[in-house]
């Protein structure tokens, strides 16, 4: 699995949209994008995943680059709940894959 | 489907004694994962199984860490004898498959283990 790098803490205030990029210039052709996040105590929760084009849903955008090499999540109207710890994974296989420190969110009132 | 169950939640033991956390994952997922995690070395996968076989045990820290599968709906990590240094909140995940998008995978509440 290709290895990614995400900044260690962001900040963002309530409702404005927050942007976390993740570096993956490793990322193989068949390797999905994931993102997860870990609120406080709780265990990981799946957020989106994308391969090649842009993906939306209820959650979160996910925006990847043409050539793969990077991609950024978006929460486009950040809550208070949303400040977590944001995982970004590369990964073709179900098996082994690292989640490595991930970017730490705090949302601002 | 009520989604990956662990339990216990909590266990407090102490150190010498035998502890076995137990998962049910969600039902029709292949694949089920041991995670371990803690404040110095993070989330770390811990083994992981395909249809009940385990596939990749080399997350395993020692012979002190055991896991079964002995069916689709059920898994046990077994700590024997446990350490003050196996503290941690161990999750379990499970996932469809893999290929095409289905390596996502659904993680359990986790259980918080203190062994004194």
């Amino acid at each position: 699995d290709a290895k990614t790098t995400q900044p260690t803490s962001m900040d963002c205030a309530e409702g404005r949209a927050a942007n976390l990029p993740c570096n993956h210039s490793t990322i193989s052709g068949n390797e999905y994008v994931y993102w997860y996040r870990q609120i406080h105590s709780q265990g990981p929760q799946y957020i989106i995943h994308g391969l090649k084009n842009n993906e939306t849903n209820e959650m979160a955008s996910l925006i990847i680059t043409e050539d793969r090499k990077s991609s950024t999540l978006i929460l486009p109207h950040a809550t208070l709940r949303d400040t977590a710890v944001y995982y970004c994974i590369v990964r073709v296989n179900a098996g082994k894959s690292t989640f490595g420190d991930g970017t730490t969110l705090t949302v601002k009132p | 489907d009520a989604g990956v169950i662990q339990s216990p939640r909590h266990e407090v033991t102490e150190m010498g004694q035998e502890v076995t956390l137990r998962c049910k994952p969600i039902s029709g997922h292949d694949y089920l994962f041991w995670y371990r995690q803690t404040m110095m070395r993070g989330l770390e996968l811990l083994i992981y199984f395909n249809n009940n076989v385990p596939i990749d045990d080399s997350g395993m820290p020692e012979d002190r860490f055991s896991a079964k599968m002995p069916n689709a709906s059920f898994s046990t990590l077994k700590i024997q004898p446990s350490e003050p240094r196996d503290s941690a909140v161990y999750f379990c995940a499970s996932s469809l498959g893999q290929g095409r998008g289905e390596e996502t995978q659904y993680f359990g509440p986790g259980t918080r283990l203190l062994v004194l």
